[in-house]
């Protein structure tokens, strides 16, 4: 199957620190990946929806500057939580969608812990 | 309003034993169905995707069935070993070849050795 890519996998981070995860789509062209958060047992909630070469999709309650997405390429995009705080903490998984592929392929999540 | 719901948050069972896992939905019209893997500290994996025109699918011990009058699937696994224990998410796909899922919480599954 194909193979997507997540760095980095474990960041700890003093608050107010800015932190960029990158998800990378190895052998294939993500024409839209997703981003989300997952919290202890619950299921993925889903953030922003970004095609390539335009800006992204927030869900309602996502701040946007908050969680700045960038999907500059067709195999690379970049997550930045800006100015991160305790609050932000939480385990954070990207998923990529080639052209009329219905199938996710999952990044291996990065777990975020802001001090 | 609509729903996305697995049978029960957590599902233990003998090694060896079939287990079903069901996924029900309500004021949704997926135009097709997707059962993840999820193990813990991991992303999901895709496992098996069925479409609103099918009944069954089969991969290897893996089972899902579809009924879009129950607006419900069942993902079966049988002869279950310890390394199916996981965490196991339905997600419904609203529309075809588009961008559109929502996922269901998960059902964690243990197999006893």
């Amino acid at each position: 199957g194909a193979v997507v890519s997540q760095h980095p996998s474990w960041v700890i981070c003093k608050s107010g620190t800015s932190v960029k995860i990158e998800c990378r789509s190895l052998d294939f062209q993500a024409t839209t990946m997703f981003w989300y958060r997952q919290f202890p047992k619950q299921s993925l909630m889903l953030m922003a929806t970004s095609n390539e070469g335009s800006k992204a999709t927030y869900e309602q309650g996502v701040e946007k500057d908050k969680f700045l997405i960038n999907h500059a390429s067709l195999t690379l995009s970049t997550l930045t939580v800006t100015s991160a705080h305790p609050e932000d903490s939480s385990f954070y998984i990207c998923s990529a969608q080639g052209q009329y592929n219905e199938k996710l392929f999952f990044g291996s999540g990065t777990q975020l812990s802001v001090l | 309003s609509q729903k996305i719901e697995q049978n029960s948050e957590a599902l233990n069972i003998q090694e060896g034993k079939t287990a079903t896992l069901t996924c029900n939905y309500t004021n949704y019209s997926p135009a097709y169905l997707q059962w993840y893997r999820q193990d813990p500290g991991r992303g999901p994996v895709f496992l098996l995707l069925i479409r609103e025109n099918e009944k069954e699918k089969r991969k290897e011990r893996l089972k899902v069935t579809f009924d879009t009058t129950l607006k419900q699937s069942l993902f079966h696994i049988t002869a279950s070993q310890p390394a199916d224990s996981a965490t196991y998410l339905c997600a419904l796909g609203l529309f075809p070849g588009g961008q559109n899922f929502v996922f269901g919480c998960g059902t964690r599954f243990s197999v006893l050795p």
